[in-house]
């Protein structure tokens, strides 16, 4: 199992550029989540899916949108990249079990927005 | 609103120095906590889960403890290979979602 991957791993882009990261698990995950990860702010929510077909805001979701594609797959789209939006982006998915909310992470998008 | 907050922010021990790690939280109706693993360049990586006061789990040099308002993740006799910055999070009736503190960078010096 290759777990969660993540794609691009580092991208750099102009004021105003558009991009789309893309995330993959192939855990058989109904949950996937989207995170930014700043220095002193530590790790921020910024989209989640409970399933297939379903998305909903985190703590930060401004200037982002979200596409649950399939069971697999959870993409984040920038429209308009802002500076402010320079970041380590993280995916993660979380089992199905109700016992439990552990997730586990892919290693990462490090965006530049220049 | 879930609050996590870890001390020391940063922590340098030598080689054999045991320490403990900090992670106060407040959360209404604890579903869990979890201490993650993030080496420089890496995404985080799942160490423990713990759900009620009084547990404790153990992976090698790692103990983790809960309390109803923290938690310590000991390190016996760390090595080199130890350093990291170790993220605590938490969960709670809100649902699924987690709530990270900030992490505590280790440097472990042979």
């Amino acid at each position: 199992n290759a777990g969660v991957t993540q794609t691009p791993k580092f991208q750099v882009l102009k004021t105003g550029q558009s991009m789309t990261l893309q995330c993959a698990q192939d855990m058989n995950h109904n949950s996937m989540y989207w995170y930014r990860q700043d220095p002193g702010m530590g790790l921020r929510l910024i989209y989640y899916s409970a399933s297939e077909g379903t998305t909903d805001k985190g703590e930060v979701p401004n200037g982002y949108n979200v596409s649950r594609l399939n069971k697999r797959e959870f993409s984040l789209r920038l429209e308009s990249a802002a500076p402010s939006q320079t970041s380590v982006y993280f995916c993660a998915s979380r089992p199905d079990r109700v016992s439990t909310d552990t997730q586990y992470f892919g290693p990462g998008t490090r965006l530049t927005v220049l | 609103e879930d609050q996590v907050t870890q001390s020391p922010e940063a922590l340098r021990l030598q080689e054999g120095e045991s320490s403990s790690l900090n992670c106060s939280y407040t959360v209404s109706g604890l579903r869990g906590l979890f201490w993650y693993r993030q080496d420089p360049g890496k995404g985080p990586e799942f160490l423990f889960t713990l759900y009620s006061a009084g547990e404790e789990k153990e992976k090698e040099r790692l103990k983790a403890t809960l309390t109803k308002k923290e938690s310590f993740l000991h390190i016996t006799a760390p090595k080199p290979e130890d350093s990291a910055t170790y993220l605590c999070a938490v969960s709670g009736t809100s649902g699924s979602r987690l709530t990270f503190g900030e992490g505590t960078q280790l440097t472990v010096n042979p």
